[in-house]
Order: structure tokens, then C-alpha cells, then sequence
């Protein structure tokens, strides 16, 4: 299984809301990633977990706040988003830091209005 | 820092061969990934240099020349499938060896 499932695929919230996206590997990684790409620009790291710790937080906002419960599964969870805070955001996961191939999903395509 | 530079549109012939250059001036510099991403999806993975030369994978293959700051990415026998864009991505030597994308170039393939 070389699969990085992300749930919901597309999500509206509005600007009070609060929400989490889901990230879910089965290949025993033990680095997770999480991306904001907006379109036509690079994807943009936010957070890395190595061995469920965070590891690298890119100055994101406090709104964003990721969780890992286990080595499977990354949380992102979202309050108080921005208009500006609308892209696709990915979760990517490698076998662990550094020079290892990122596997990524596909992707939970954002929108706040 | 990272900076890493690539032409941002291509355009090619399917049956043709296009390279795909990408420049980088880095703080620190442990490996060069290239990734493919289609419109709307996620990337995948393409290859990864971290000495100098030539990397085969069948169609594609990748170059690496760390004096210069250079790589390119080969793209034989091109076919329409081919139309993406093609992110460059630097590894740096910190603690957890962040790795930094560049700006991406959108090929795309005619017939």
C-alpha cells in the first residue's frame, strides 16, 4: 500500500467555523508533512512530525494547528480561517526525514468565505 | 535561505526530447528531487540526485552539478500524458533537512 488518503476532498467553511482535515498512511512512515499550495505556486511546507513529535512549525499561524495521534494519521485543525487561508492543502508522508521520497496525497481543496 | 529558479511555461512536441533546467543558490544543499504534478492533483515523485551526474529512469532522467547549483530533468519520447508541471525540490543539511520547492514549470505537450 503506497497510498496517502486526505479527507474531506473539498471543504467550505466560513470564517467562525472550526474544522479538521485528516491525513491517513499505512506504509510505516515515520515523517509527515503538511503543505499549503494556492494556485499556480509551489506547494509551501507548514508542519513537519517526525516520529509523531512536531519537528517544524514554518511560522504558521496559531489558527492552524496540526495534531498527530499516531504514526498513521495527521490532523490539521482549522479555527478562525482568513479568506487568504483558501487552497489545496497536502499531507505527505516519507519513510522519515530528509532524503527520502515524499509520498502525497491528493489533496483537501479549502475554501472560506 | 533556498532560491531555486526554473522557466516558469514550456512547450514541446509529443516524440520529442525537452530539458527542464533548474538553478539553486542555497544555504546548504543535501539532494535535488524532482516531482511531476498534473493539474489539481498531487505531486509524484520523479527522481533524486544528491551527486553529481546523470540519473536514469526509463523516459526521464536527471542531472545534477553541485559546483554550478544546476540540475535538469530529461524528458525522452515525450507523450501528451507529459503535460504537467515539474517541481524542483532542494533538500538543506539542517537538523531535519527541510526540503524547498521551486516556482515549478508547466510543459506542455502538442501533438
Amino acid at each position: 500500500d503506497t497510498e496517502v488518503t486526505q479527507t474531506p476532498k473539498h471543504l467550505v467553511m466560513g470564517m467562525t467555523n472550526k474544522k479538521s482535515l485528516k491525513c491517513e498512511q499505512h506504509m510505516g512512515h515515520r515523517a509527515m508533512y503538511w503543505y499549503k499550495q494556492k494556485a499556480k505556486k509551489p506547494p509551501e511546507l507548514m508542519f513537519v512530525y517526525s516520529y509523531e513529535k512536531l519537528s517544524i512549525n514554518e511560522s504558521v499561524p496559531s489558527r492552524f494547528s496540526p495534531e498527530c495521534p499516531n504514526s498513521s494519521l495527521l490532523n490539521l485543525h482549522l479555527h478562525a480561517l482568513q479568506p487568504e487561508d483558501s487552497a489545496l492543502y497536502l499531507c505527505a508522508s516519507s519513510q522519515r526525514t530528509g532524503g527520502y521520497e515524499q509520498y502525497f496525497g491528493p489533496g483537501t481543496r479549502l475554501t472560506v468565505t | 535561505g533556498q532560491n531555486i529558479d526554473q522557466p516558469t511555461e514550456m512547450t514541446a512536441t509529443e516524440g520529442a526530447i525537452v530539458q527542464i533546467n533548474c538553478t539553486y543558490q542555497t544555504s546548504g544543499f543535501n539532494g535535488l528531487f524532482w516531482y511531476q504534478q498534473h493539474a489539481g492533483e498531487a505531486p509524484t515523485f520523479l527522481s533524486y540526485n544528491v551527486l553529481d551526474g546523470l540519473e536514469e529512469k526509463g523516459r526521464f532522467s536527471s542531472f545534477l552539478s553541485r559546483s554550478k547549483g544546476y540540475s535538469y530533468l530529461l524528458l525522452k519520447e515525450l507523450q501528451m500524458k507529459d503535460s504537467a508541471s515539474y517541481l524542483c525540490a532542494v533538500r538543506d543539511t539542517g537538523g531535519y533537512q527541510k526540503v524547498t520547492f521551486g516556482t515549478g514549470t508547466k510543459l506542455q505537450v502538442i501533438p
